[in-house]
């Protein structure tokens, strides 16, 4: 059974301190890695998709990394504007289905 | 605007009071899908429609059924709704006929039932 942990469940974070969110998975084969965000009352809005083991993403402050076992969405300076939910989700080889973390709370005070 | 347009997006009812929820997308995308969402088990998927006449159980199908009769609608109902399906759903489509690619989401409908 594929499975996605995500920690912390919840971060707070000053203005412009980084910090680095973490994603572990167990997948039979990876097809595939998400990390969506998620601002209150809002669907998931998605980032980055990352295939296979030492590839890196980046999207302004966030940088999404992973490994075998597990992924990491870096967060450079932050702004009070990057506070929302962060979810990651693995696709299985062979299977059309997405398995989602519990997602890290992050929020960021100026 | 591309997007996904669900509705309602909230919504009171009672125990087995038949509900649907519809899903329409503007994008033309072949893969859609309904999540619920809920505290402490995060998002698990429902049901979901490789393409038009096409559709496979997720993780969570029971007490749910889905059609896919056009390529823009995926309508999500709910038969006999129960309390145990008060929750905050989801759909999301996606460009190909497979969820490796991005997903776009709707805004959600938030299903209260008593």
């Amino acid at each position: 059974e594929d499975q996605v942990t995500q920690s912390p469940e919840a971060l707070r974070l000053q203005e412009g301190e980084s910090s680095s969110l973490n994603c572990s998975y167990t997948v039979s084969g990876l097809r595939g890695l998400f990390w969506y965000r998620q601002d209150p009352g809002k669907g998931p809005e998605f980032l980055f998709t990352l295939y296979s083991a030492g590839e890196e993403k980046e999207k302004e402050r966030l940088k999404a990394t992973l490994t075998k076992k597990e992924s990491f969405l870096h967060i450079t300076a932050p702004k009070p504007e990057d506070s929302a939910t962060y979810l990651c989700a693995v696709q299985a080889v062979g299977y059309s289905t997405l398995t989602f973390g519990k997602g890290t709370m992050l929020l960021v005070s100026p | 605007e591309a997007q996904v347009t669900q509705n309602p997006r909230y919504l009171i009812t009672v125990t087995g009071k038949k509900l649907t929820v519809t899903c329409s997308q503007n994008m033309n995308h072949e893969y859609m899908s309904w999540y619920r969402q809920d505290p402490g088990l995060g998002l698990r998927q429902i049901y979901y429609s490789m393409n038009v006449e096409v559709t496979d159980k997720g993780d969570v199908p029971e007490g749910y059924k889905v059609s896919r009769k056009e390529k823009r609608n995926f309508p999500l109902i709910l038969e006999s709704p129960s309390p145990n399906q008060t929750s905050l759903y989801f759909c999301a489509s996606s460009p190909k006929g497979h969820p490796n690619q991005p997903q776009h989401f709707g805004d959600g409908t938030r299903l209260s039932i008593l």
